[in-house]
């Protein structure tokens, strides 16, 4: 089953607009990750935020946790053509034992027009 | 340094039939997760393999199993095939048995089944 929902599900902008990816879920979590994929390949790790942070950068990706909300943002700075793929975010309500086991949302399709 | 590798890259199967997916994980990695990825949505984790065990099973029937060998690599196996078997199925290696570590993925077996 599917635990996270990502929203919107498809997201269109121009080169150099900052674009932004909502993600909820429903259970408690240990972290939650956000990757890419092009083209129905494999995914690309972006980032991991555990659930005792509240905002992570990494280059032009910044991300926030809100547990209280049970939801997730992403957002993609200065956007170009080649950011152009499906994000998904997943979470991971494993513990340092028991093994990581992430869930994914249906994703979202980003299009970057040049 | 290698990344994950999944072998073969793309398969075609008619229903019934059964299949054998590979996959190799990043150098040093010891922990490999299968996912199913059908059509327009997210991966489903199917198992986890750890110390040559399955650790941890998503919501798949028994005709999917596994095996995780002594060098780390891991084999996914489907049984009595079906249409809606059809699917990106992933593989994701990372290092010990936690969900604090990050998982990297492979490029995935595109199964078709007819």
């Amino acid at each position: 089953s599917q635990q996270g929902e990502e929203d919107p599900q498809a997201l269109s902008i121009q080169e150099g607009e900052n674009a932004t990816m909502n993600c909820s879920y429903k259970t408690s979590i240990n972290n939650l990750q956000w990757y890419r994929q092009n083209s129905g390949r494999g995914l690309v790790h972006l980032i991991l935020i555990r659930s005792n942070e509240r905002e992570k950068h990494s280059g032009r990706l910044r991300v926030t946790l809100d547990t209280s909300k049970k939801s997730s943002s992403l957002l993609i700075t200065a956007s170009r053509a080649a950011d152009t793929a499906s994000y998904f975010c997943a979470t991971d309500d494993g513990g340092e034992t028991s093994g990581s086991r992430l869930t994914f949302g249906e994703g979202t399709q980003l299009t970057v027009n040049p | 340094d290698a990344g994950v590798t999944q072998s073969p890259t793309h398969l075609i199967k008619t229903r019934g039939q059964q299949v054998t997916l590979r996959c190799s994980p990043k150098s040093g990695h010891d922990t490999v997760s299968w996912y199913q990825q059908a059509l327009g949505q997210g991966p489903q984790f199917i198992f986890q393999y750890y110390e040559e065990e399955e650790r941890q099973r998503g919501n798949f029937p028994d005709r999917f199993s596994g095996h995780q060998f002594p060098n780390y690599s891991s084999e996914l196996n489907v049984n009595a095939l079906l249409l809606g078997d059809s699917a990106l199925y992933l593989c994701a290696s990372s290092l010990g048995f936690s969900s604090y570590n990050e998982q990297f993925f492979g490029p995935g077996t595109r199964l078709t089944v007819l």
